[in-house]
């Protein structure tokens, strides 16, 4: 069973660049058939998928959020990680890593999901 | 992008009665190639994150007690619960995953009654 736990700082000033990281433990990241996703979720409010990367080192990101997200890979270490960059108030939110199976589709693992709070 | 809208936002059952939930997309996610439903519900506990309890409208994930139920086609879905139990106070989220980017409900929050 695969299991995920994001890390990074929780406090992120605004215009700067927000990363996290996801560590993949139960298999490998490397492994055929899985997609790892980042998902947001703001206090009190519903769910944002911000964007995946695969195998091949493909990614595909939501249209709201492309121009500011790079998800990345680490194979050595067993990571992917997410890179948003001008970070402002709105980007407040408690992001989590998930994973697809066999196609992009529903998330069938998650972390546990961390704050990250956008202030001066 | 797909529009998920799931009725009502809250919810109040009693223990042991059944609670049901809607979901709406604004365009259809039946794929006609293989007649499946890119519809997926998940519930989510205060301070956890959302786990997934059914897939393609109406497949149940392993581990998840067979009171939860999905059901519907195309645009119009249903969660089910049967008989509630303390343990289901949740907010529960439908999402599409027909096409990217991948979208969710807005939640309906369910308590006891």
């Amino acid at each position: 069973q695969v299991q995920l736990q994001e890390s990074g700082p929780g406090l992120v000033k605004p215009s700067q660049t927000l990363s996290l990281t996801c560590s993949v433990s139960g298999d490998s990241i490397s492994s055929g058939g899985y997609y790892w996703s980042w998902i947001r979720q703001p206090a009190g409010k519903g769910l944002e998928w911000i964007g995946r990367i695969y195998l091949s080192g493909g990614t595909n990101y939501n249209p709201s959020l492309k121009s500011r997200v790079t998800i990345s890979v680490d194979t050595s270490k067993n990571q992917f990680s997410l890179k948003v960059t001008s970070v402002t108030a709105a980007d407040t939110a408690v992001y989590y890593c998930a994973s697809e199976w066999g196609a992009p589709g529903f998330f069938s693992y998650w972390g546990q999901g961390t704050l990250v709070i956008v202030s001066s | 992008d797909i529009v998920m809208t799931q009725s009502p936002d809250s919810l109040a059952v009693s223990l042991g009665e059944r609670a049901t939930i809607k979901c709406k997309s604004s365009q259809s996610v039946l794929y006609s190639s293989n007649n499946k439903n890119y519809l997926a519900w998940y519930q989510q506990k205060p301070g956890q994150p959302p786990k997934l309890l059914i897939y393609w409208a109406s497949t149940r994930e392993s581990g998840v007690p067979d009171r939860f139920s999905g059901s519907g086609s195309g645009t119009d879905f249903t969660l089910t619960i049967s008989s509630l139990q303390a343990e289901d106070v949740a907010v529960f989220y439908c999402q599409q995953y027909y096409s990217d980017p991948s979208t969710f409900g807005q939640g309906t929050k369910l308590e006891i009654k």
